[in-house]
Parts: structure tokens; C-alpha cells; sequence
């Protein structure tokens, strides 16, 4: 069966520090993948979504960027945090094709300071 | 490109009575419309879920219907209980097969 690895669970960063949450995907071959960013009591925002190796698009221009190295992997990143990049960040993955689930990861909470 | 709209935000209703949330989509040649279920704290997840080729679908006492007509679908919680409060997304799949969610409704059952 598949299934989403995403982590830490928790982060508490100083503004100006890098970031970097990883994101791995078992059971599955070349799966869509997602970054979502959730602010409290707020809708998902798309911020990245992945195709394939190297294959990254970017939904929300901003100091984060993506990156997938390997086929089940994506990672997020950013050189410098800002304050308002705090919030609950999420991981995701779907067959290619059409109609098909969305399954997420258990979540990232950033704490930006 | 695909829109999605929901409402309302907030849902507030008495233990045992049932609980609707609407929401509506922009792109025509949508045709798969998940619904997921996020608890406080945690990842959504999915709960049920239609294709454009059926009008309605049932698990015990969730249901979700769509009318592609008007490009709206719906999510009925029947005899709702204490275990349902939680926050509700809509989505609807776009042309790249990519889902586009909804704001979310967040539901709150009272004792």
C-alpha cells in the first residue's frame, strides 16, 4: 500500500533562517505531488505541484521554492524566512491521470520568530 | 480556469440535526468532485467522493450530490454527532487534472 512520509511534525524558526521540509512517498510510482500551505482557519493554497523529476510549477510566486530531486521525493525550501511564512504545510500526492484522490501527508506546523 | 466556491464558512448545528454544504464550480468539463474531512490539527482526508456520471452517492449517513447543469454539488451530513465538528473541503478536478478546493466550512455540532 502507499503511503506519505512528511517532516518534522513541528518547526519553530527565527525570521531569516533557511528552510527545508522533506517529503517521501512509498508504494507508488511517479505520483503528482503538492505543497500546500494552510494558514489558521483558512483554506489550502497551492503553492508548488510536481509532474515528474526536475518538473516543478509554482502556483504562488514567493520566497519558497521546491524542489524534487528523485522520483518520491519533494522537498520545500526557503533561503530566508519571512513571518507570514508560518503556518500548517502539507505534502501531497495523487496518481497521474484524471479522477483521482488526493492523499496527504500528516502535516508541517511553522513557527516563524 | 477552474473556480470553486463554498459555502458557508461556518455551520453551526444542534447534535442529531443534518448539516449541508454547497459548493459551486466554474469549469464545465469538470468531472470528479472529492469531498474531504481536515479534524482539528490534522491532514485531510477524504470522505466521499462523485464523477460527473452519477447524481448522487451514499455512505451511511454522509452523502454528496451534484447537478452539472448548474455546476453545484452538495455535502449532507444526516444525524450529525459531536465526532462530525470539524473543517469540510470542496474540491473539483480542472483540466490538468489538478483539484481546486474550496475555502472550507468549518462545521460545529452543539450538544
Amino acid at each position: 500500500s502507499q503511503t506519505i512520509h512528511q517532516w518534522p511534525a513541528t518547526l519553530v524558526q527565527p525570521v531569516g533562517s533557511p528552510l527545508s521540509l522533506e517529503c517521501t512517498v512509498e508504494g507508488t510510482s511517479n505520483p503528482n505531488l503538492y505543497w500546500y500551505r494552510q494558514a489558521a482557519g483558512r483554506g489550502l493554497q497551492l503553492l508548488f505541484y510536481s509532474v515528474g523529476i526536475g518538473q516543478i510549477s509554482s502556483e504562488v510566486p514567493q520566497n519558497l521554492s521546491a524542489s524534487r530531486p528523485q522520483d518520491r521525493q519533494f522537498i520545500l525550501s526557503s533561503k530566508k524566512l519571512l513571518l507570514s511564512d508560518s503556518g500548517f504545510y502539507l505534502c501531497a500526492w495523487s496518481e497521474v491521470g484524471l479522477n483521482t484522490e488526493a492523499f496527504f501527508g500528516q502535516g508541517t506546523r511553522l513557527t516563524v520568530v | 480556469g477552474e473556480n470553486v466556491e463554498q459555502h458557508p464558512s461556518t455551520l453551526s448545528v444542534q447534535e442529531g440535526d443534518s448539516a449541508v454544504i454547497k459548493c459551486t464550480y466554474s469549469d464545465s468539463a469538470s468531472n470528479y468532485f472529492p469531498w474531504y474531512k481536515q479534524e482539528l490539527g490534522k491532514r485531510p482526508q477524504l470522505i466521499i467522493d462523485i464523477r460527473s456520471n452519477v447524481g448522487e452517492k451514499k455512505d451511511q449517513r454522509i452523502a454528496v450530490t451534484l447537478n452539472k447543469t448548474a455546476k453545484h454539488f452538495s455535502l449532507h451530513i444526516t444525524e450529525t454527532q459531536p465526532e462530525d465538528s470539524a473543517v469540510y473541503f470542496c474540491a473539483a478536478d480542472d483540466s490538468n487534472y489538478q483539484l481546486i478546493w474550496g475555502a472550507g466550512t468549518k462545521l460545529i455540532i452543539k450538544p
